[in-house]
Formats: structure tokens, sequence, C-alpha cells
């Protein structure tokens, strides 16, 4: 049962437009999300977080979006650069230290 | 400071056959976990070990075992290897202070095929 979903495998944006990655829950309970970036043979890198009681985090390019009743975060990433091109993981976690991961979304910023 | 090491990076292995991966967790950090990567699938947790114990698992078969060192090393074992069994295998670790969550941090992970 996957608990966090990327209806989305695959996304690409021209150079300098915005990227918006979507990802979405089933559980209530999670407080917790991060996305994660992830380039070919190498293991995911933190990208950004946010907590259930806010419902914007802002980190340079990068800004998480938390919209708690419909269960649904975005991440967005402007302006886009070819070097964002990666898979994207978004990550969910309620209490205890077990985080449930999306499937991913391949970005390709088209120079 | 380090990052997480895993090792061996590449392995190739026949059915029938067992595996034991293993991953040095980041200086510090007494929370490993053990996750396997298939295309379509994205990222499953296998389980997580704290300070020698196995505080939570997913839903993988008993084949599928792990544990964890005095010194936060950990290794991950999987017995009877299956066709189906060929992925990536990524280890995390984090600090896990009292109260907060915490991000994980990777390693590269080590990429099991199974002939």
């Amino acid at each position: 049962d996957q608990q966090v979903k990327q209806n989305s495998p695959s996304l690409s944006v021209q150079e300098g437009r915005i990227s918006i990655l979507n990802c979405d829950y089933t559980n209530s309970m999670f407080d917790y999300f991060l996305w994660y970036k992830k380039y070919p043979a190498e293991g995911p890198t933190f990208l950004i977080s946010i907590s259930s009681i806010k419902d914007k985090n802002e980190d340079g390019r990068f800004t998480v979006f938390l919209n708690k009743s419909a269960k649904h975060l975005s991440l967005h990433i402007v302006p886009s650069q070819p070097g964002d091109s990666a898979v994207y993981f978004c990550a969910a976690s309620g209490a205890g230290n077990q985080f449930y991961f999306g499937t991913g979304t391949s970005l390709t910023v088209i120079p | 400071k380090a990052g997480v090491t895993q090792t061996p990076r590449y392995l190739i292995k026949t059915r029938g056959q067992q595996v034991t991966l293993s991953c040095s967790p980041i200086s510090g950090h007494r929370s490993v976990s053990w996750y396997q990567q298939t295309p379509g699938q994205g990222l499953q947790f296998l389980f997580e070990y704290f300070s020698e114990t196995q505080r939570n698992k997913g839903n993988f078969p008993g084949r599928f075992s792990g544990r964890q060192f005095s010194n936060s090393r950990s290794e991950m074992n999987v017995s009877t290897l299956e066709l189906g069994d060929s992925a990536l295998y990524l280890c995390a670790s984090s600090l896990l202070t009292g109260g907060a969550y915490n991000e994980q941090f990777f390693g590269p992970g080590t990429r099991l095929t199974v002939l």
C-alpha cells in the first residue's frame, strides 16, 4: 500500500522556468515531509523539509508547499537549471523514524 | 565529516544464494535505515536500527534481516535470493536526537543483481 504517491513519473521544463513537482499522501498521521534529489549512481540527497505546523518552507530556489487538508505537497524550483535534472523523491514521516517514500519524479531541465 | 559508506557497491549473485551488505553511518549517527529501490516502486523501507535494536520493520519477508553493531555499523542479509531481489539497496543514517525529526543521509547504495 503506497502511502506516499508521486503520480508524475517524469517532467520536462525549460531552463529558467518554474518546475513544480507534486506529491500526495494518505496517512493523516504524517507530520514531517521531505524532498530528496537523486542523481544516477548516487544515493538520495536531502533537499528541503517541512513540518505540519507550516504550510510553506523556502530555501533559495526551492520552496515546498504543504496543504494538509488535501494531503498534498509540492516542490517548486525557480528558476530551473540544467543541474536540477535528477529524480526527486518526496518522503513523509509520523511518529518514530520510519520514512515513507514516493516512487519519484524524473525532472529534465532543457537548456 | 565522512558520509555514509556502503560496501560492496556492486554484487552479482545467483538464485538461492545469500548475501550480506554493509553500511557505515556518519560518525555520531545512531540510527540506520535500509531501503530497497526498484524501478517503479520507489524506495521501500526494509528496517531501521537504533542502538543495536530493530525499531521499525517494513513489509518484507523474513529472508531479509539485519543487525547493528555497537559502533552503529549495520549489516543487511538476504537469504535464498530470488530474481526479484535485484535492486539498489540504500542505507541511510540519522542523528535521531530526542523528540526531533531528523533528515536521513543516504549512502551511494549497493546494486545487487540476482541471476
